[in-house]
């Protein structure tokens, strides 16, 4: 199994500020995956972060609000731009390893005031 | 589109007693997932279901896949407090990404 860190593990922001959060993994990977889980809400996925290029959204995310870089086999980073209330929430990192299960970060919690 | 559907939403149960969890999905899958997710914490994975018929179980946990009928089950035996998490089951179709559904939020009363 994949062993994956994630930075920070919690941040308390202010609104229209931004943060990056960063995902790093053990082993290369083709495919990273940034899901949000908003408040007693289920995993929402936002984008698939492919190395060597653009990240694919969601319907409903954009890259304005949420660009994401992946510059190697094993990093990734998603920001939350101009941040507001409504973006409060976990925002977890995946890795699928070849195609049999997935494996997450611990995520980021963050609060927007 | 895949949606993935996962009833009850809530399930408080007495230790002891056995339940139920079901996950329906929409479309054609080609894997099945169950993971638990305790409070303030990330997801654990619990079981991966690949073909019809395929049956896992570790522990107390049960879980099942039939592929016709678009359904997966995580059946509880016999529950304990330490049981207490919220279960999410996950579907894939054709591709790495996952649909999750709505979460199960169990509480095994003492």
């Amino acid at each position: 199994s994949a062993v994956i860190s994630q930075k920070p593990s919690r941040d308390i922001c202010q609104r229209g500020t931004s943060l990056t959060i960063q995902c790093q993994v053990d082993s290369q990977v083709t495919m990273m995956f940034w899901y949000r889980q908003q408040p007693g809400q289920s995993l929402t996925l936002i984008a698939t972060a492919n190395q060597g290029s653009e990240a694919t959204y969601e319907s409903g995310f954009v890259i304005d609000k949420f660009p994401i870089s992946r510059p190697n086999l094993t990093f990734s980073t998603l920001t939350v731009s101009n941040m507001s209330p409504e973006d409060s929430s976990i925002y977890l990192c995946s890795v699928d390893q070849v195609g049999t299960e997935a494996f997450f970060g611990q995520g980021t919690r963050l609060t927007v005031v | 589109e895949l949606k993935v559907e996962q009833n009850p939403l809530f399930l408080s149960m007495q230790e002891g007693k056995n339940y139920t969890i079901y996950c329906n999905y929409s479309t054609t899958s080609d894997r099945l997932y169950w993971y638990r997710q305790d409070p303030g914490k990330s997801l654990e994975s619990l079981f991966v279901l690949l073909s019809n018929g395929a049956v896992k179980q570790e522990g107390r946990l049960m879980a099942s896949l039939d592929t016709k009928a678009r359904l997966s089950t995580l059946h509880i035996t016999a529950a304990v407090h330490d049981l207490s998490a919220t279960y999410f089951c996950a579907a894939t179709s054709g591709t790495y990404k996952y649909i999750f559904g709505t979460g199960t939020r169990l509480k095994v009363l003492a």
